[in-house]
């Protein structure tokens, strides 16, 4: 199946400070989803994104489907945008999705 | 609209033990999923529902856990006999049946799984 690759698995930032999680993939895909893991465990959709860039707020992402990368630009970050981020791509014949493992952030005040 | 239910949303039980899990999706989604997530570790697939049929249950351990989706809205994960490895929390979700965004899924809340 499709492998996907998140980087920094940890990130430490202050408030207000910007960041950038990547997440590579081994191959075409036809979906491509960020999701903020909050500490209650939800799983909440931030972006549907095979191709190009969105913007939603102070998050935006970019993903590059010919060099099969995706980018997440956390920009300002609260302490509210703590939790576990996940990367993940339809790596199963019936279009499941395959996750990476997560990139932890952790906003101080 | 209302996002995909899940219940219970805890539950503990001892080893050895049988639990059963319940999601209904968002109205109008055909395919449905339950994914397990091991403490510290994204989501993995254990099977896959388009409307009552199953696309892909080759992750599922079929020695003990079973689901079904009868009339093709919600479904029923079941463990039975419960191991300590099965400590997870299991979710749901499900995608539109068509459109622009059809591939795009979306999560439930979760049940949290403890087995002592």
């Amino acid at each position: 199946g499709i492998q996907v690759e998140q980087s920094p698995p940890d990130l430490i930032l202050q408030e207000g400070a910007n960041s950038t999680l990547r997440c590579n993939f081994s191959d075409s895909v036809n979906n491509l989803q960020w999701f903020h893991q909050n500490p209650w465990g939800q799983l909440i959709n931030l972006f549907y994104i095979p191709s190009g860039t969105k913007q939603n707020g102070r998050l935006s992402a970019t993903t590059v489907a010919t060099e099969r990368y995706s980018l997440l630009y956390i920009s300002s970050s609260q302490t509210t945008d703590s939790g576990v981020y996940f990367c993940a791509v339809d790596g199963y014949s019936g279009y499941a999705l395959n996750f990476g493992k997560g990139t932890s952030l952790l906003v101080t005040p | 609209e209302a996002g995909v239910a899940q219940s219970p949303r805890y539950k503990i039980i001892e080893k050895r033990q049988s639990v059963a899990f319940w999601c209904n999706p968002i109205s109008g989604h055909a395919t449905l999923y339950w994914y397990q997530q091991i403490l510290g570790q994204g989501p993995k697939l254990l099977i896959q529902f388009q409307n009552n049929g199953v696309v892909d249950d080759s992750q599922l351990p079929k020695d003990r856990f079973s689901a079904e989706r009868l009339k093709g809205v919600d479904s029923t994960l079941k463990i039975q006999p419960a191991k300590l490895e099965d400590s997870a929390v299991y979710l749901c979700a499900s995608n539109p049946p068509g459109g622009f965004t059809f591939y795009e899924q979306y999560f439930g809340p979760g049940t949290r799984l403890t087995v002592t």
